[in-house]
């Protein structure tokens, strides 16, 4: 059973810099994306990117330039960090895995809220 | 970028009706669309993937169809444990983006 658990500050002031991991536990490690989502409050779904297995990226060309994401294989982790953050980074952020040959996220995690206020 | 366009954006309907939400492509996507299901205050849950093929362990009364630019997500029998938002996403290319929501509500 595919599980996945999240980490990270929740609260930031503007400018600083969101930084999450999730943790996958069971269940292969390779030959899936792992992305981040975002929702803001009472808003709907916004896609951040992905990291697949080998370390390639796609990210939301609205957030490109200040995403990166990471693997950390041998712990079964990845991360998502977002720099300069504002008041509009305001948002529930989940991590999720692919279902076998798709890009479809059939796993998430539980979802980390992450407010910017100074 | 590909725009995903769902509609309507809100529905009442009552139990036992059958519901049917549309998304449409702005640009064909073959079949590479999912449906997700987000009930109040919950983690999104994948209903459908490939455009009609069920995830496992979702009722039956959930169908998907369609192909290229327009697609459909269908309830043949609401009940009361669907009240959720429902949200479609393409995934044949990144950006892989989200349709704005339908929110379904029981009359």
């Amino acid at each position: 059973q595919v599980q996945l658990q999240q980490w990270g500050a929740g609260l930031l002031k503007p400018s600083e810099t969101l930084s999450l991991t999730c943790g996958v536990y069971g269940g292969s490690f390779s030959g899936y994306y792992w992305s981040w989502i975002r929702q803001p409050p009472g808003k709907g779904l916004e896609w951040i990117g992905e990291i697949n297995h080998s370390g390639s990226t796609n990210y939301n060309p609205s957030l490109k330039s200040r995403v990166t994401m990471l693997l950390d294989t041998p712990k079964k982790q990845f991360s998502l960090k977002l720099s300069s953050v504002t008041a509009a980074d305001t948002a529930v952020y989940y991590c999720a895995r692919s279902v076998a040959a798709t890009s479809a996220l059939g796993y998430w995690g539980q979802g980390t809220l992450v407010t910017v206020s100074s | 970028d590909i725009q995903m366009t769902q509609s309507p954006s809100s529905l009442s309907a009552s139990v036992g009706d059958r519901v049917t939400i549309t998304c449409r492509a702005s640009q064909d996507i073959s079949n590479y669309l999912a449906w997700y299901q987000q009930k109040p205050g919950k983690v999104p849950k994948l209903l459908i993937y490939a455009a009609s093929t069920l995830q496992s362990g979702v009722p039956s009364r959930f169908s998907g169809s369609g192909s290229g630019t327009d697609f459909t997500l269908t309830i043949s029998s609401l009940q009361p444990e669907d009240v959720a938002t429902y949200y479609c996403q393409k995934y044949n290319s990144a950006p892989r983006t989200f349709g704005q929501g339908t929110k379904v509500e029981i009359k």
